[in-house]
């Protein structure tokens, strides 16, 4: 069973609009980390941000700005006034402890690209 | 260099060889995972290391693959018979106890 979900599969903006992406996800721990990362062209994989499960304050950081609800166990991102160089795909990731260790669930990806 | 670093970054291969890929930890990082990534996918769990244990392989990890960890340092993955459908981005990550992942640049294969 897919355990993040990443309802948008391409989303197409232009410069300076704001843009949320959507990450749904599922668990049956009470104790899990949420993660954002963005994959440019280049397929490195950037983090952006980790979220424990005790922690549901909104968190803002520069134009990017995270809303996770656990009662709705979504934990979407937004980013302000968009720009062309936040194009990318945009995973979000559930790390729940486990035998892997801390490994990582991914969704399949939002593709975001802004247009000037 | 603070960073995960992978070696190569691209392979080209023909069907039927073998392929070994390199993963340098950040290097107090005791965990090191493996991930395959697809086109058009998020990276899946491969396997995974403590210290030079490996504690978890996923069913996606055919007879074909191995990993290694000697000595709880770099970590290896090769690939045997490689077939078209190894091509793929294959990322390496470490981390310390707590939940976290620092992601190499990757290693993308292409089985021609």
């Amino acid at each position: 069973a897919q355990k993040v979900t990443q309802a948008q599969t391409e989303i197409s903006v232009v410069e300076k609009e704001d843009v949320t992406l959507d990450c749904v996800y599922e668990t049956r721990d009470t104790t899990y980390y949420l993660f954002w990362y963005k994959q440019p062209p280049s397929g490195e994989l950037v983090f952006l941000i980790r979220r424990n499960s005790f922690d549901e304050q909104n968190e803002i950081s520069g134009r990017y700005s995270w809303n996770f609800q656990k009662s709705t166990s979504s934990f979407n991102f937004t980013i302000t006034a968009s720009q062309v160089v936040d194009s990318a795909v945009y995973f979000c990731a559930l790390s729940e402890y486990s035998n892997s260790g801390y490994a990582l669930n991914f969704g399949k990806g939002t593709s975001l690209l802004v247009t000037p | 260099d603070t960073g995960v670093s992978q070696d190569p970054r691209h392979k080209i291969t023909k069907r039927g060889q073998n392929v070994t890929f390199r993963c340098d930890p950040i290097s107090e990082h005791n965990r090191l995972y493996w991930y395959r990534q697809t086109l058009g996918q998020g990276p899946e769990f491969l396997t995974y290391f403590q210290n030079e244990a490996q504690l978890e392989k996923s069913r996606l990890l055919s007879d074909r693959f191995s990993a290694e960890r000697p000595k709880g340092s770099f970590s290896t993955l090769e690939i045997q018979r490689t077939e078209q459908g190894d091509s793929a981005m294959y990322l390496c990550a470490s981390s310390l106890e707590i939940p976290e992942a620092f992601f190499g640049q990757g290693t993308r294969l292409t089985v021609v």
